[in-house]
């Protein structure tokens, strides 16, 4: 049973749009949400993370927006940049310091 | 601070050989995730430890796999009798508590 769906799977954009990737999850117990970058042949990096508490925050150009009722959070990248070409992993836990549930990840082309 | 560690970062194993991998947390970190990364997929959490005990091992193929995190040295995940389908990115994540801090993976593949 896949517990973070994460959509879409790839997504092109311009130099200096905007990349906007989805996340839904299913278990409410859920109260922990980052956001990590991968680059090919290295280990994810934490990017951002949210709690339940808050519905947005901000970090340089990444924002992450999430939605308590409906069980969705998103990470906008705003700007695109060339150097932002990488694949991006959403994730949960239930609690502090406990597993993380990945979603699929989105792999991201930023057009010069 | 150095970043978290993994070591080998590519190994090479014939089928029916055992493999060993490492990872030393970052300083000051006392929690150790073990996640495993199929090609083209993302990450599965295979087992969660602190010094000298499994804490959440829910992910842990039942046979062949086993993982440890002695009171003094790295955390040894151990896979015996390699298969094919182990092929895969082994990545390590050490934590203080909340964030989880990712090393750059070994990358085992079964001949």
């Amino acid at each position: 049973q896949q517990q973070v769906k994460q959509s879409p799977q790839s997504l092109i954009v311009q130099k200096g749009g905007i990349s906007i990737i989805n996340c839904a999850y299913e278990n409410t117990a859920f109260d922990y949400f980052p956001w990590y970058q991968q680059f090919p042949g290295k280990g994810p990096a934490l990017l951002i993370a949210i709690r339940p508490d808050v519905s947005e925050k901000k970090e340089g150009r990444f924002t992450i927006s999430f939605n308590k009722s409906a069980k969705q959070f998103s990470l906008h990248i705003m700007d695109s940049q060339p150097g932002d070409s990488a694949t991006y992993f959403c994730a949960a836990s239930k609690t502090a310091g406990n597993k993380l549930t990945f979603g699929g990840g989105t792999r991201v082309l930023v057009k010069p | 601070n150095a970043g978290v560690m993994q070591n080998p970062r590519h190994l090479v194993r014939r089928r029916g050989q055992e493999a060993r991998l490492r990872c030393s947390p970052m300083k000051g970190h006392s929690h150790v995730y073990w996640y495993r990364q199929l090609p083209e997929e993302g990450l599965k959490f295979m087992v969660y430890l602190q010094k000298e005990n499994i804490i959440d091992e829910s992910g842990m193929p039942k046979e062949r796999f086993s993982a440890e995190f002695p009171k003094e040295g790295p955390s040894i995940l151990r896979i015996q009798q390699v298969v094919r389908g182990d092929s895969a990115a082994y990545f390590c994540a050490s934590s203080p508590g909340l964030e989880q801090y990712f090393g750059p993976g070994t990358r085992l593949t079964v001949t």
